[in-house]
């Protein structure tokens, strides 16, 4: 079974700093999705990669299958992105339900 | 809206009872998910299906839990004889096929008295 680590468990920055955030997983996959949920609970697919970097308005994410590694970064962050962020695995192939790690809780104040 | 729907929102029930959740995928989606979250932990897998045909269940806790989908569209998670351990955020995703963005309901959230 893979396991998914994230760094850090909780962070508090300021408005305008970068962020980034940390996801290490054990085990071969074929896609690392970053979700986001927020303080009322819904839970939002932010990226899916396999291989690269993929941009989103502020948000970055880069994956490194070799090191089995993989950051989310916001840039110029606002009190808004507060949320929790989470990383999951998928190894398909009929085993694609997600693996998730325990997520990064994120506190941007003003 | 054309989101994922679960249905109830909120499900309180006593010991012993059955309860079934249901999860109406986005119109088209091949791929439907059942995770369960507990209070302050991250979500965790429990069985997923393409079409109607169940892939993989290796996360059904015991044998108490099941799910259904049988016209490849609505699917309902059963839990009967409830533990107090069952209380969670029952949560369903669905995708347009496997290794896509899964797209989250906003999940029954089940308490067993």
């Amino acid at each position: 079974k893979n396991e998914v680590e994230q760094s850090p468990q909780n962070l508090t920055a300021q408005e305008g700093e970068f962020i980034t955030i940390n996801c290490s997983y054990s085990v071969g996959i074929s896609a690392l999705h970053w979700l986001q949920q927020h303080p009322g609970g819904g839970i939002v697919s932010l990226f899916m990669l396999s291989s690269g970097k993929k941009k989103h308005g502020r948000l970055i994410a880069t994956i490194n299958i070799q090191e089995k590694h993989s950051s989310l970064h916001i840039t110029a962050s606002h009190p808004r992105d507060s949320a929790v962020y989470i990383c999951a695995v998928s190894s398909g192939g009929g085993a694609d339900g997600l693996t998730f790690g325990k997520g990064t809780h994120l506190i941007i104040q003003p | 809206g054309a989101g994922v729907s679960q249905s109830p929102r909120y499900k309180v029930t006593k010991r012993g009872q059955d309860v079934a959740l249901r999860c109406d995928p986005i119109s088209g989606h091949v791929s439907l998910y059942w995770y369960r979250q507990a209070l302050g932990q991250g979500p965790e897998f429990l069985t997923y299906f393409n079409y109607e045909a169940q892939q993989d269940k290796s996360g059904l806790p015991n044998d108490r839990f099941s799910a259904e989908r049988p016209e490849g569209s609505i699917s309902t998670l059963t839990i009967q004889r409830t533990e107090q351990r069952d209380s969670a955020m029952y949560r369903c995703a669905s995708s347009l096929w496997e290794n896509q963005p899964q797209h989250f309901g906003d999940g029954t959230r089940l308490s067993i008295l």
